[in-house]
C-alpha cells in the first residue's frame, strides 16, 4: 500500500540558511500534519492542513511556514535556521472524511541537521 | 487535554505478554484513548483506539475500566521487533485533531 513520502530524507544546512521539506500524503488523504521531534524528545505538533487550508497550528516558530498545494502535497519552509532546529520532521496524513483522523499515517521523516 | 502518566520504561522477554498502563484521571466524557508505537528514527504508528471496555485488533488489546481513569495496552507474546516507545494519547475524537505526544513508555524486549 502507498505510504506517506517525504523528501529529502536527510538535509544538512548551515545556520541562517533556509530549508524546504516536502510531503506527499497517501492518495485520497485530505489532511496533512507536520511534527518535529528533537533528539530524545517526543514528537511535537507544528501545523496541519485540511483541503489546502490551515486547520490547526501548534508550536511552530514564526520563521517556519507551510502550505498544502492543489495536489495535496505539502511543504514546510524553514528560514533563518538555528542549531535548535536540528530534528526529525515528520509528516502525517489522514482521511478526515472517514472520521478516523486520530489514525494518522506518518512518513519516514526528514532528518535536518543545522551546523 | 487530559494529562496522561505512563511508566518511563519496561523490560520484557520474547514470548511474554506486555501490559502498559496509562493513567488519565481527568479524562473528559468525549475523550478517546489512543495508542501509538514508535520505533527509533521512524514515525509513530497507530496501534489501537478505544472509549470503554475492551478493544482488540490483530496487534494489541486495550482494556479500559468503567471509570476510564486508566487504560492498559496489552501486547501478546512480544518479539524483539516490538522494542519501541509506546505512547498513550487522550483527546476528543474531533475531525482534524492533532496528536499530542507526551512521556511514552520505552519497552525493551530481550531474547
Amino acid at each position: 500500500a502507498a505510504g506517506v513520502i517525504q523528501s529529502p530524507r536527510h538535509l544538512i544546512k548551515e545556520k541562517r540558511e533556509t530549508a524546504t521539506l516536502k510531503c506527499y500524503p497517501i492518495p485520497r488523504h485530505d489532511t496533512v500534519y507536520w511534527y518535529q521531534q528533537g533528539p530524545g524528545q517526543d514528537p511535537q505538533f507544528l501545523i496541519s492542513f485540511y483541503e489546502k487550508m490551515q486547520s490547526d497550528k501548534g508550536s511552530i516558530p514564526d520563521r517556519f511556514s507551510a502550505q498544502q498545494f492543489s495536489d495535496y502535497h505539502s511543504e514546510l519552509n524553514m528560514s533563518s535556521l538555528e542549531l535548535g532546529d536540528s530534528a526529525l520532521y515528520f509528516c502525517a496524513s489522514s482521511f478526515e472524511s472517514s472520521g478516523r483522523t486520530y489514525e494518522q499515517y506518518f512518513g519516514p521523516g526528514t532528518r535536518l541537521t543545522v551546523t | 487535554l487530559a494529562k496522561t502518566t505512563q511508566p518511563i520504561s519496561m523490560d520484557s522477554y520474547e514470548g511474554q505478554e506486555v501490559n502498559i498502563t496509562c493513567s488519565h484521571n481527568n479524562i473528559a466524557t468525549n475523550d478517546y484513548i489512543t495508542w501509538y508505537q514508535q520505533f527509533p528514527s521512524q514515525g509513530p504508528r497507530f496501534i489501537i483506539q478505544g472509549y470503554k471496555t475492551k478493544v482488540t485488533n490483530e496487534v494489541a488489546s486495550l482494556f479500559i475500566p468503567a471509570d476510564r481513569k486508566s487504560s492498559t495496552l496489552s501486547l501478546p507474546r512480544v518479539s524483539l521487533s516490538d522494542t519501541a516507545v509506546y505512547y498513550c494519547l487522550v483527546a476528543p475524537r474531533a475531525a482534524g485533531n492533532k496528536l499530542t505526544f507526551g512521556g511514552g513508555t520505552r519497552v525493551l524486549v530481550k531474547p
